[in-house]
């Protein structure tokens, strides 16, 4: 079945500064690939995914770019706030049927000093 | 609230008791998931439906049950024989399989 590894475990940026999260996947099929942002105590929520067919989206600070070839996606927030500290997650699915469930990295707890 | 429901927010449990952990959802979704979030785990995924009245084990549905009786309702009971249940347990729903989540607020539950 499919495994996402994410990367790093923490990362602590300053403000102002870009912080930038990896995340691999084993399972060629894979064509859907979503972000989460999960602060303290709270549900994950959507930030941004991707579909194979793009190597790139961006939605103001953030963008995902995807490597198909090398079968790694990755989350970049610019210009970093604090209040970007949270954890985020990364995961990977193919579409329809059993096979369409997310697998989840095991995050990345991200802190931004000011 | 963010038109899935879960319930209790908080939930302790003396050990060899069945608790049932409660998942709502008024977005009109057609598949439901539940996870279980461990520090430094990630979300790992307990049982999942894609349709009424079916639903299938996820990486670690030892010790759970669910139903998927009402489109709108997916709830888990976790069993006596779940050995670790301690965790924070979080309800999904999407329009279909292979499509973003949206997440329930969670539910803590305790043994004591």
């Amino acid at each position: 079945g499919e495994n996402v590894e994410q990367h790093p475990s923490t990362l602590s940026v300053q403000e102002g500064d870009s912080a930038v999260i990896k995340c691999t996947y084993s399972d060629s099929a894979s064509n859907y690939f979503p972000w989460y942002k999960q602060e303290l105590g709270k549900r994950p929520q959507l930030i941004i995914d991707i579909r194979s067919n793009v190597g790139e989206k961006k939605d103001q600070r953030i963008a995902v770019t995807l490597n198909k070839t090398a079968k790694h996606f990755s989350l970049h927030i610019t210009e970093t706030q604090p209040e970007d500290s949270a954890v985020y997650f990364c995961a990977a699915s193919k579409d329809g049927g059993s096979q369409g469930n997310l697998i989840f990295g095991k995050g990345t707890k991200l802190s931004v000093k000011p | 609230d963010g038109g899935i429901t879960q319930s209790p927010k908080y939930l302790f449990r003396k050990e060899g008791q069945n608790v049932t952990l409660s998942c709502e959802q008024n977005l009109n979704h057609d598949a439901m998931y539940w996870y279980r979030q461990d520090p430094g785990q990630g979300l790992r995924l307990i049982y999942y439906s894609q349709i009424v009245n079916d639903f299938q084990k996820g990486d670690i549905a030892e010790g759970y049950s669910v139903s998927r009786e009402k489109k709108e309702s997916f709830p888990l009971t976790v069993t006596s024989a779940q050995k670790n249940p301690t965790a924070f347990y979080l309800c999904a729903s999407s329009i279909t399989t292979g499509n973003g989540y949206t997440f329930g607020s969670g539910t803590r539950l305790t043994v004591v």
